[in-house]
């Protein structure tokens, strides 16, 4: 079975600094891992997504995120916050061997930009 | 290009009742997967949809069925509503199995 957790339900960052949101998964083979964004009463935007091409994976609104799979990580970064960032975040993965499986999704990190 | 589109945004419903909830996926999408998201917590995977058929389904009871229709568009029945049931139901649809888009939702609330 595949688990997605998230380390923060909630993250503060002040206007201008690093975003890090940090993933961690638990699956029987490699998987497609996702970032999503929620703005309030809204439902997901896919920011990127990894799926066993480049390590590094570049999305939109200036976010990427790094798959190590010694770490079994997927961490969303962003170099300088933006107040228009703040929002919630869910890491995602889905299991690429059957072909149809549904996402499961982490609890989300709410992100909080500070002026 | 229209993306994913729900219907009704919201909906009050009392304990016992029926209700039915609509998606048509994103032009040239063939695969509908139907979310339930509590407040406060990530969605979860109720089942999808393609060729018509419930192809996957996750850890939800039986109240809860579906339907897929030859357009593609995407039903989501939930009977014998409980309070609990109350959430924000996300429809998201793909193409290659590999990257699902996700609607606006629907907040039904029962009382």
């Amino acid at each position: 079975a595949q688990s997605v957790t998230q380390l923060g339900s909630h993250v503060s960052v002040s206007e201008g600094a690093l975003v890090l949101l940090r993933c961690n998964y638990s699956s029987s083979v490699p998987p497609y891992l996702f970032w999503y964004v929620q703005y309030p009463n809204q439902g997901l935007q896919l920011l990127l997504k990894y799926t066993s091409a480049a390590t590094l994976v570049k999305g939109i609104n200036g976010f990427e995120a790094e798959f190590k799979k010694s770490e079994t990580s997927f961490h969303l970064t962003k170099p300088s916050a933006h107040m228009s960032d703040a929002a919630e975040y869910f890491c995602a993965v889905s299991d690429p061997g059957g072909g149809a499986d549904g996402l499961t999704f982490g609890k989300g990190t709410h992100l909080i930009i500070q002026p | 290009d229209a993306g994913v589109t729900q219907s009704p945004t919201h909906l009050i419903k009392t304990r016992g009742q029926q209700v039915t909830l609509r998606c048509s996926p994103k032009s040239g999408h063939d695969t509908v997967s139907w979310y339930q998201q509590a407040l406060g917590q990530g969605p979860q995977f109720i089942f999808q949809y393609y060729e018509e058929e419930e192809r996957q389904r996750g850890n939800f009871p039986d109240r809860f069925s579906g339907h897929q229709f030859p357009n593609y568009s995407s039903e989501l029945n939930v009977n014998a509503l409980l309070l609990g049931d109350s959430a924000l139901y996300l429809c998201a649809s793909s193409f290659d199995m590999k990257t699902q888009y996700f609607g606006p939702g629907t907040r039904l609330l029962v009382l």
